[in-house]
Parts: C-alpha cells; structure tokens; sequence
C-alpha cells in the first residue's frame, strides 16, 4: 500500500520558470514531511521540510506547500536551473512507538531545458 | 557529501549466498535507518536503530539481519540471497528519532544477485 504518491514520474521545465513537484498521501497521522533530491549514482540529498502545523515554508528558491485537508503537498522551484535536473522524492513521517517510520514516494524526475 | 558512508558501493554475487552491508553514519548522530530500492521503486524502509537499539522496523524480511553497533556504525546482512534481492541499500542517519528528524542519506550499495 503506497502511503506517499508522486504521480508524475517525469516533468520537463525550461530554464528560468518554475518547477511544480506535487506529491499526495493518504495517512493522517504524518506530521512532518521532507523533499530529497537524487542525483544518479548518489544518496538522496535532503531539500527541504515542512512540519503539519504550517502551510508553507521556504529556502531560497525552493518552497513547500502543504495542504492538509486535501492531503497534498507541492515542491515549487523558481527559477529553474539545469543543475536541478535530478529526481525529487517526498517522504512523510509519523512517530510510532519508540521511533519514526518513514514513507517515500517513488519520485519524480524533473528535467529543466536551457 | 552527507558525511553518511557505505560499503561496498558495488556487491555481485550468488543467489543463496549471504552478504554484509556497512554503514557509517554522521558524526554524532545515533539513528540509523536502512532502505531498499527497487528498480522504479520508491525507497522501502527496512529497519531503524537508536544508539544500539531497534527501534522500528518496517518491510524487512526474516532473511535480513540488522545491528547497530556500540561505535555507532551499523551492518546489514542479507542471507539466502534471491534474484528479487537485486537493488539499491541505502542508509540514512540522524541526529535522535522524533518530532522533525531529517535524515541525511549515504551513497548507497548496489547488490546485483545473479
């Protein structure tokens, strides 16, 4: 059962606009949420975060919206640059018992076109 | 660099053979967590150590073993080893486990099982 979906494996942006990642779950009690970012033959490299109790948070060019009630959350980069082409996971946590149980999503691969 | 290390970074072997995978994490952190990716996969969370102990396991497999040792680093041992085994292991490591724990990811072992 996949508890963290990224629905579009593939996304293609030309340089300079923006880049949306979106990302969609289906359990309640994730109360954190992160964005990683995967270069071929490496360890994701994490992004980015947001906790359940805000909507929004930002780091430079990256911004993440999280949308509770329609259990969503979105991964917006502006401007786009080739070297963000990689391939972006979501993950979700929730604390169980003694410690986190982590969710990822399957990833997105986004191309930005110079 | 995550400053998370693995090895061996590449693994061939037999089917029914078994295999150690190590992991290295941060400096002063005492969570590790191990993952699986498949081809096209999401990353599957295996199983999760705190300062020595198990704290959280998911998708493991009875064939698959884990520790964490007392200097912090962790092994991953794979036995009875089947073609469907063949994939990414990463580890990830953090600081503690709880509200807000990021995790930092290392390179990865890719085990080819012919």
């Amino acid at each position: 059962d996949q508890q963290v979906k990224q629905n579009s494996p593939s996304l293609s942006v030309q340089e300079g606009r923006i880049s949306i990642l979106n990302c969609d779950y289906t359990n309640s009690m994730f109360d954190y949420f992160l964005w990683y970012k995967k270069y071929p033959a490496e360890g994701p490299t994490f992004l980015i975060s947001i906790s359940s109790i805000k909507d929004k948070n930002e780091d430079g060019r990256f911004t993440v919206f999280l949308n509770k009630s329609a259990k969503h959350l979105s991964l917006h980069i502006v401007p786009s640059q080739p070297g963000d082409s990689a391939v972006y996971f979501c993950a979700a946590s929730a604390l169980v018992n003694t410690g986190n149980q982590f969710y990822f999503g399957t990833g997105t691969s986004l191309t930005v076109i110079p | 660099d995550s400053g998370v290390t693995q090895t061996p970074k590449h693994l061939i072997t037999a089917t029914g053979q078994r295999v150690t995978l190590r992991c290295s994490p941060r400096s002063g952190d005492l969570s590790v967590y191990w993952y699986q990716q498949s081809l096209d996969q999401g990353l599957q969370f295996l199983i999760q150590y705190y300062n020595g102990e198990e704290r959280a396991k998911g998708n493991i497999l009875e064939r698959f073993s884990a520790q964490q040792f007392p200097d912090l680093h962790s092994e991953l041992n794979l036995s009875s080893l089947e073609l469907g085994d063949s994939a990414l292991y990463f580890c990830a490591s953090s600081v503690a486990t709880g509200w807000e724990e990021t995790q930092y990811f290392g390179p990865g072992t890719r085990l080819l099982v012919l």
